[in-house]
């Protein structure tokens, strides 16, 4: 069984701050990583994907993965009341070869202006 | 958004009825997904489609009935609901199925069919 595993929140942050999002996944041999930002009543919007170990950085959003942990986190500099949504991370273990995304319960960020 | 579409945004429909979800993806993509959304859940995935054939069925109750004629567009045949149907449904296109790229993996999602069950 695939898990992927999200404190379900709520995240409350002040504007400005950073906005820390982590999640974990069970099966080590998942290859690539998705994080998904999905507005109440909308549909999942893609954030950020990374395949390699380390930081991935694209304007204030930073992805960072560690597969030896097992890890996965999205960082939110300078948060904004905009980025009040779910956040969900989704794990592509690449196994067999239909592009499962496995996606966690997400987790609900607030911006608190 | 606009780059999949999905026909009707909601449904109401009794648990006798007949209905289908459509969706249309205008990326130019190989692959294209179901996905059901319910309240407090993951999204779990339904179906898989890849160049108009079906690679994955995730135990998905038979009153459930996908249909893709052509890679832009994707059914799903509804039949004899249950009231825990009632969810979400997202569709998803990608330009091919994984192969260790990004961005041919790389899942987009339409704007959904929120279905209620009575």
């Amino acid at each position: 069984q695939k898990e992927v595993e999200q404190n379900s929140g709520p995240l409350s942050v002040p504007e400005g701050a950073i906005a820390s999002l982590n999640c974990t996944y069970s099966d080590r041999v998942s290859q690539s990583f998705f994080w998904y930002r999905q507005y109440s009543g909308k549909s999942p919007e893609l954030i950020m994907s990374i395949y390699s170990n380390g930081d991935k950085e694209d304007g204030r959003f930073t992805a960072q993965l560690n597969k030896a942990s097992q890890y996965v986190s999205l960082l939110i500099r300078d948060s904004q009341p905009s980025d009040s949504a779910t956040y969900l991370c989704a794990v592509n273990p690449l196994q067999t070869g239909a592009n499962n995304l496995f996606f966690g319960t997400g987790t609900r960020l607030t911006v608190i202006p | 958004e606009t780059g999949v579409t999905q026909t009707p945004r909601h449904l109401v429909m009794g648990m006798t009825n007949k209905k289908s979800l459509k969706c249309e993806q205008h990326l130019g993509h190989n692959a294209m997904y179901w996905y059901k959304q319910s309240a407090k859940k993951p999204l779990e995935l339904m179906f898989v489609y890849s160049l108009e054939e079906r690679v994955e069925n995730n135990s998905v109750p038979s009153r459930f009935s996908p249909e893709c004629p052509n890679s832009s567009h994707l059914f799903l045949h509804l039949h004899t609901l249950q009231p825990e149907d009632s969810a979400l449904y997202l569709c998803a296109s990608s330009q091919d199925l994984a192969g260790g790229n990004l961005l041919s993996e790389t899942q987009y999602f339409g704007p959904g069919t929120r279905l209620l069950v009575l």
